[in-house]
């Protein structure tokens, strides 16, 4: 079964310039996740999608930050536009459904920014 | 958003039982406890999960206290390839969101 995938693997940008991310869920998984990891800490969620509908987007910096998942299937990350303390690797996951506990969620290998 | 403890970091020999500790204090009756770990430079990953009992899977074992406030994740025989952070959770509210603390570091020496 082929895991949760994400590119870019790397991205270096300026402050302020604009950057995406792409994710590529599990297949037939309903839910979908970002996650940031600032280094030394554990993963924050940004935003939680069941199939195309927004979740949780509790914790998601709104005035910078957008997600969208069209299709119930990819999602992207945006940033826009970058500050320095962006600078974390963005994490992706997925699971089979969004209404039990016991499910499992299987991450990406993350995508590592730098912002300059 | 439920919150656990657990130490900053742990070691261990190779080829030895290792338990981690994890305090769920604010654990409510209806959620799961799971573990992930986090080897360098990848995402986390599955490792156990549990409601009351204890459990065992390839990877490793769960005991949950009866009060179900502390949980000890036990791995029989630490290898090199354990080194890693690893993720004590709770899984519950409406959308069964894990929150993640800053792990246990766990150190496996030769």
């Amino acid at each position: 079964e082929a895991g949760v995938a994400q590119s870019p693997r790397y991205k270096i940008i300026e402050k302020r310039q604009s950057v995406a991310f792409w994710c590529n869920p599990i297949s037939g998984h309903a839910t979908l996740y970002w996650y940031q990891q600032i280094l030394g800490q554990g993963p924050k969620l940004l935003i939680q999608f069941q199939n195309n509908g927004v979740v949780d987007d509790s914790q998601l910096p709104k005035d910078r930050f957008s997600a969208e998942r069209l299709k119930g299937v990819d999602s992207t990350l945006k940033i826009q536009p970058a500050k320095l303390e962006d600078s974390a690797v963005y994490l992706c996951a997925s699971r089979l459904t969004g209404g039990k506990g016991t499910d499992t969620q299987y991450f990406g290998p993350g995508t590592r920014l730098t912002v300059l | 958003d439920a919150k656990t403890t657990q130490p900053n970091s742990m070691e261990s020999n190779e080829e030895e039982p290792v338990h981690l500790p994890c305090n769920h204090s604010t654990i409510s009756g209806t959620d799961y406890i799971h573990w992930y770990r986090q080897l360098p430079s990848q995402g986390p990953e599955y490792v156990i999960h549990g409601l009351t009992s204890n459990v065992n899977n390839r990877m490793a074992s769960l005991a949950i206290a009866e009060d179900r406030k502390s949980s000890t994740l036990i791995l029989h025989r630490a290898t090199l390839r354990d080194a890693a952070v690893y993720y004590c959770l709770n899984s519950g509210g409406s959308n069964y969101k894990l929150t993640f603390g800053k792990g246990t570091l766990l150190t496996v020496n030769p």
